[in-house]
């Protein structure tokens, strides 16, 4: 069974600082691994998608990297600002063997941020 | 269009109430999801529709019921829900035989059951 761990699980920083967000799972039959942005109370933000045959992908401040061998992957936030602060969340998405026309997300728990001004 | 939209915002219904809850987007998506998500924790699948069809039901009480009446709309309705049912409903939808399977997500309906 497909377990996904994020740590740390709450990061407190003060405006500007670079940080990293950290995400494992236990299965590297994986098709992708999604990083999602949450408000509190709201829906998922989609932040960045890699997939399993990329290394990383970046979207403005924001770099992904998966290193599906040793079933890790980290995101990046340079110059971290108060409006970043959510909670992150990882999420893997499984080959199916029967070749399923869906995909199916296992979450991790999340990482809260907090970026103080 | 990238977006999934979701009604109603907020519900709150007793116990035995019957109400639903919809799901739309206009991405051609073919596969559409319902999660729960309770406080603090990360969102749970309950339903997954292939084409139309009921491909994955994670062992969900009867008392939720899905349907997908079209390829842009999915409902759960809802019937002799529990107290502990109270939570945030999550839609989302993706292409299918596609590679990423990239899900795009509704900002959901919080449910409170009384």
């Amino acid at each position: 069974k497909q377990e996904v761990t994020q740590i740390p699980a709450a990061l407190s920083v003060p405006e500007g600082e670079n940080l990293v967000l950290n995400c494992s799972f236990t299965d590297s039959a994986i098709y992708n691994l999604q990083w999602f942005r949450q408000d509190p109370g709201k829906g998922l933000t989609s932040l960045l998608l890699i997939q399993s045959s990329q290394r990383e992908q970046t979207s403005g401040r924001l770099n992904a990297s998966l290193d599906k061998s040793s079933g890790r992957s980290t995101l990046y936030i340079a110059a971290s600002q108060p409006g970043d602060s959510a909670t992150y969340l990882c999420a893997v998405t499984l080959i199916n063997a029967g070749g399923t026309s869906y995909g199916k997300l296992t979450f991790g728990q999340g990482t809260i941020l907090t970026v103080h001004p | 269009d990238t977006e999934v939209t979701q009604t109603p915002k907020h519900l709150v219904m007793g116990m035995t109430n019957k109400k639903s809850l919809k799901c739309e987007q206009h991405m051609g998506h073919r596969a559409m999801y319902w999660y729960k998500q309770k406080a603090k924790k990360p969102p749970e699948l309950m339903f997954v529709y292939s084409y139309e069809k009921l491909s994955i039901n994670e062992s969900v009480p009867s008392r939720f019921s899905p349907e997908c009446p079209n390829s842009s709309l999915l409902n759960l309705h809802l019937h002799a829900l529990q107290p502990e049912d109270s939570a945030l409903y999550l839609c989302a939808s993706s292409q299918v035989r596609d590679v990423s399977y990239e899900q795009y997500f509704g900002p959901g309906t919080r449910l409170t059951v009384t």
